[in-house]
Protein backbone atom coordinates (compact mmCIF):
# COMPACT_ATOMS: atom_id res chain seq x y z
CA UNK A 1 0.00 0.00 0.00
CA UNK A 2 1.05 3.62 -0.52
CA UNK A 3 1.19 5.64 2.71
CA UNK A 4 -0.07 9.11 2.30
CA UNK A 5 1.36 11.66 5.09
CA UNK A 6 -0.16 15.17 5.72
CA UNK A 7 1.82 18.07 7.66
CA UNK A 8 1.16 19.88 9.46
CA UNK A 9 -1.78 17.83 11.82
CA UNK A 10 -3.51 21.07 12.64
CA UNK A 11 -2.74 24.70 11.34
CA UNK A 12 -3.66 27.97 13.11
CA UNK A 13 -4.08 31.37 10.65
CA UNK A 14 -6.15 34.22 10.57
CA UNK A 15 -7.98 35.54 7.88
CA UNK A 16 -5.76 36.83 4.70
CA UNK A 17 -3.18 34.03 5.64
CA UNK A 18 -1.25 31.95 2.84
CA UNK A 19 -1.06 28.67 3.51
CA UNK A 20 0.42 25.41 2.70
CA UNK A 21 -0.34 22.16 3.76
CA UNK A 22 1.87 19.38 2.41
CA UNK A 23 1.36 15.75 1.16
CA UNK A 24 3.78 13.23 0.85
CA UNK A 25 3.66 9.39 -1.24
CA UNK A 26 5.65 6.60 0.52
CA UNK A 27 6.34 6.35 -3.48
CA UNK A 28 6.08 7.92 -6.62
CA UNK A 29 2.24 8.37 -7.64
CA UNK A 30 3.46 10.48 -10.66
CA UNK A 31 0.58 13.85 -10.58
CA UNK A 32 -2.48 11.07 -9.09
CA UNK A 33 -3.28 13.38 -6.23
CA UNK A 34 -6.58 14.61 -4.70
CA UNK A 35 -7.37 17.22 -2.42
CA UNK A 36 -10.55 17.10 -0.19
CA UNK A 37 -11.95 20.33 1.69
CA UNK A 38 -14.20 18.82 4.43
CA UNK A 39 -16.40 20.39 6.65
CA UNK A 40 -17.80 19.29 10.13
CA UNK A 41 -20.72 17.31 9.47
CA UNK A 42 -20.62 17.07 5.49
CA UNK A 43 -19.10 15.01 3.04
CA UNK A 44 -15.60 16.01 1.79
CA UNK A 45 -15.49 18.26 -1.34
CA UNK A 46 -13.24 17.94 -4.57
CA UNK A 47 -10.79 20.90 -4.43
CA UNK A 48 -8.05 19.96 -6.54
CA UNK A 49 -7.26 16.63 -9.06
CA UNK A 50 -4.52 15.21 -10.75
CA UNK A 51 -2.35 17.59 -8.14
CA UNK A 52 -3.21 21.09 -9.99
CA UNK A 53 -5.80 20.66 -11.47
CA UNK A 54 -8.82 23.04 -10.32
CA UNK A 55 -12.14 21.77 -9.79
CA UNK A 56 -15.29 23.60 -11.47
CA UNK A 57 -16.50 25.94 -9.51
CA UNK A 58 -13.68 25.75 -6.67
CA UNK A 59 -12.25 29.14 -6.07
CA UNK A 60 -9.02 30.31 -7.77
CA UNK A 61 -7.26 30.85 -4.28
CA UNK A 62 -6.74 27.27 -3.65
CA UNK A 63 -3.66 25.88 -6.06
CA UNK A 64 -2.07 22.50 -5.56
CA UNK A 65 1.42 21.58 -7.11
CA UNK A 66 3.81 18.67 -6.61
CA UNK A 67 4.56 15.31 -8.32
CA UNK A 68 6.33 12.16 -7.92
CA UNK A 69 5.74 12.17 -4.00
CA UNK A 70 5.99 15.53 -2.75
CA UNK A 71 2.71 17.94 -3.36
CA UNK A 72 1.24 20.87 -1.54
CA UNK A 73 -1.95 22.70 -1.46
CA UNK A 74 -2.10 26.76 -1.18
CA UNK A 75 -4.65 28.71 -0.27
CA UNK A 76 -3.46 32.11 -1.17
CA UNK A 77 -5.55 34.38 1.00
CA UNK A 78 -7.65 32.11 3.42
CA UNK A 79 -11.05 32.99 3.64
CA UNK A 80 -13.40 32.85 6.23
CA UNK A 81 -15.23 29.79 5.01
CA UNK A 82 -12.00 27.93 4.40
CA UNK A 83 -11.84 26.76 8.20
CA UNK A 84 -12.05 23.46 7.68
CA UNK A 85 -9.96 19.96 7.47
CA UNK A 86 -8.19 18.88 4.36
CA UNK A 87 -6.97 15.70 2.68
CA UNK A 88 -5.14 14.35 0.16
CA UNK A 89 -5.83 11.18 -1.59
CA UNK A 90 -3.83 9.05 -3.88
CA UNK A 91 -4.81 7.47 -6.76
CA UNK A 92 -2.61 5.56 -8.56
CA UNK A 93 -3.20 3.28 -11.09
CA UNK A 94 -0.99 0.73 -10.18
CA UNK A 95 -2.54 0.74 -6.33
CA UNK A 96 -5.29 0.70 -4.14
CA UNK A 97 -6.76 4.62 -3.50
CA UNK A 98 -5.60 6.09 0.08
CA UNK A 99 -5.98 9.58 1.76
CA UNK A 100 -3.76 11.19 4.27
CA UNK A 101 -4.69 11.49 7.76
CA UNK A 102 -6.00 15.25 7.22
CA UNK A 103 -5.25 18.53 8.17
CA UNK A 104 -7.31 21.04 10.20
CA UNK A 105 -7.42 24.84 9.62
CA UNK A 106 -8.32 26.57 12.56
CA UNK A 107 -8.61 30.05 13.83
CA UNK A 108 -6.07 31.75 15.21
CA UNK B 1 -26.70 17.07 -11.88
CA UNK B 2 -25.43 13.71 -10.78
CA UNK B 3 -26.55 12.70 -7.25
CA UNK B 4 -25.60 10.41 -5.23
CA UNK B 5 -27.96 9.07 -2.02
CA UNK B 6 -26.61 6.40 0.46
CA UNK B 7 -29.37 4.33 2.20
CA UNK B 8 -29.84 1.66 4.62
CA UNK B 9 -30.33 0.23 8.41
CA UNK B 10 -28.94 3.34 11.11
CA UNK B 11 -27.98 0.43 13.64
CA UNK B 12 -26.48 -2.92 13.07
CA UNK B 13 -26.05 -5.53 15.56
CA UNK B 14 -22.57 -6.91 16.47
CA UNK B 15 -21.69 -9.91 14.58
CA UNK B 16 -24.20 -9.46 11.80
CA UNK B 17 -23.97 -7.68 8.35
CA UNK B 18 -24.04 -4.17 7.16
CA UNK B 19 -25.98 -3.75 4.06
CA UNK B 20 -25.89 -0.37 2.67
CA UNK B 21 -27.30 0.75 -1.01
CA UNK B 22 -25.99 3.99 -3.19
CA UNK B 23 -28.66 5.54 -5.19
CA UNK B 24 -27.09 7.38 -8.17
CA UNK B 25 -28.79 9.69 -10.74
CA UNK B 26 -28.06 11.91 -13.57
CA UNK B 27 -25.65 9.42 -14.82
CA UNK B 28 -25.97 6.21 -15.87
CA UNK B 29 -23.38 3.55 -13.78
CA UNK B 30 -23.21 1.38 -16.75
CA UNK B 31 -21.71 4.45 -18.79
CA UNK B 32 -18.44 4.78 -16.41
CA UNK B 33 -15.99 5.31 -13.77
CA UNK B 34 -15.72 3.88 -10.73
CA UNK B 35 -17.95 3.53 -7.59
CA UNK B 36 -16.89 3.32 -4.39
CA UNK B 37 -17.43 3.80 -0.18
CA UNK B 38 -15.56 5.61 2.03
CA UNK B 39 -16.13 5.75 5.76
CA UNK B 40 -15.49 8.30 8.83
CA UNK B 41 -15.19 6.78 12.09
CA UNK B 42 -16.30 9.68 14.83
CA UNK B 43 -13.89 11.93 15.21
CA UNK B 44 -11.42 10.45 12.45
CA UNK B 45 -10.26 10.37 9.24
CA UNK B 46 -11.69 9.03 5.69
CA UNK B 47 -11.07 5.16 5.15
CA UNK B 48 -11.54 3.96 1.48
CA UNK B 49 -13.47 0.56 1.83
CA UNK B 50 -13.71 -0.24 -1.96
CA UNK B 51 -14.73 0.36 -4.92
CA UNK B 52 -16.52 -1.59 -8.59
CA UNK B 53 -15.84 -0.64 -12.18
CA UNK B 54 -19.14 -0.12 -14.19
CA UNK B 55 -17.55 -3.52 -16.24
CA UNK B 56 -18.49 -5.28 -12.28
CA UNK B 57 -14.17 -5.61 -11.47
CA UNK B 58 -14.01 -4.85 -7.93
CA UNK B 59 -11.30 -3.68 -5.49
CA UNK B 60 -11.25 -3.67 -1.96
CA UNK B 61 -8.92 -2.14 0.93
CA UNK B 62 -7.00 -5.23 1.96
CA UNK B 63 -7.82 -4.65 5.67
CA UNK B 64 -11.40 -5.22 5.11
CA UNK B 65 -11.28 -7.21 2.14
CA UNK B 66 -12.32 -10.73 3.77
CA UNK B 67 -15.28 -8.86 5.18
CA UNK B 68 -16.33 -6.75 1.96
CA UNK B 69 -18.65 -7.04 -0.71
CA UNK B 70 -19.60 -4.17 -3.67
CA UNK B 71 -22.17 -5.05 -6.08
CA UNK B 72 -23.68 -2.77 -8.82
CA UNK B 73 -27.06 -3.30 -10.25
CA UNK B 74 -27.52 -1.23 -13.04
CA UNK B 75 -31.20 -1.97 -13.98
CA UNK B 76 -31.40 0.10 -10.76
CA UNK B 77 -28.58 2.51 -11.30
CA UNK B 78 -27.57 1.89 -7.84
CA UNK B 79 -24.48 -0.36 -6.01
CA UNK B 80 -24.06 -1.67 -2.71
CA UNK B 81 -22.09 -2.45 0.30
CA UNK B 82 -22.03 -5.42 2.59
CA UNK B 83 -19.73 -5.61 5.56
CA UNK B 84 -20.04 -8.58 7.56
CA UNK B 85 -19.18 -9.75 10.92
CA UNK B 86 -19.31 -5.80 12.32
CA UNK B 87 -18.21 -4.98 15.32
CA UNK B 88 -17.97 -0.97 17.18
CA UNK B 89 -15.00 -0.13 15.59
CA UNK B 90 -17.18 -0.24 11.84
CA UNK B 91 -19.26 2.52 13.73
CA UNK B 92 -18.96 5.16 11.22
CA UNK B 93 -20.30 7.95 8.77
CA UNK B 94 -20.28 5.75 5.18
CA UNK B 95 -20.14 7.82 2.21
CA UNK B 96 -20.77 6.48 -1.02
CA UNK B 97 -18.79 8.28 -3.77
CA UNK B 98 -17.81 8.17 -7.87
CA UNK B 99 -14.40 8.49 -9.64
CA UNK B 100 -10.76 7.34 -8.42
CA UNK B 101 -10.42 11.16 -7.41
CA UNK B 102 -13.82 11.53 -5.97
CA UNK B 103 -16.00 14.32 -7.60
CA UNK B 104 -19.29 13.29 -6.36
CA UNK B 105 -20.18 12.17 -2.88
CA UNK B 106 -23.53 11.53 -1.32
CA UNK B 107 -24.50 12.67 2.35
CA UNK B 108 -23.21 10.32 3.97
CA UNK B 109 -25.12 7.84 6.11
CA UNK B 110 -24.22 7.40 10.15
CA UNK B 111 -24.44 3.72 10.64
CA UNK B 112 -23.59 2.79 14.67
CA UNK B 113 -22.75 -1.18 15.44
CA UNK B 114 -24.08 -1.64 18.83
CA UNK B 115 -26.53 -4.51 20.59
Amino acid sequence: DIQMTQSPSTLSASVGDRVTITCRASQSISSWLAWYQQKPGKAPKLLIYKASSLESGVPSRFSGSGSGTEFTLTISSLQPDDFATYYCQQYNSYSLPTFGQGTKVEIK
Amino acid sequence: QVQLQESGPGLVKPSETLSLTCAVSGYSISSGYYWGWIRQPPGKGLEWIGSIYHSGSTYYNPSLKSRVTISVDTSKNQFSLKLSSVTAADTAVYYCARGDYMDVWGKGTTVTVSS
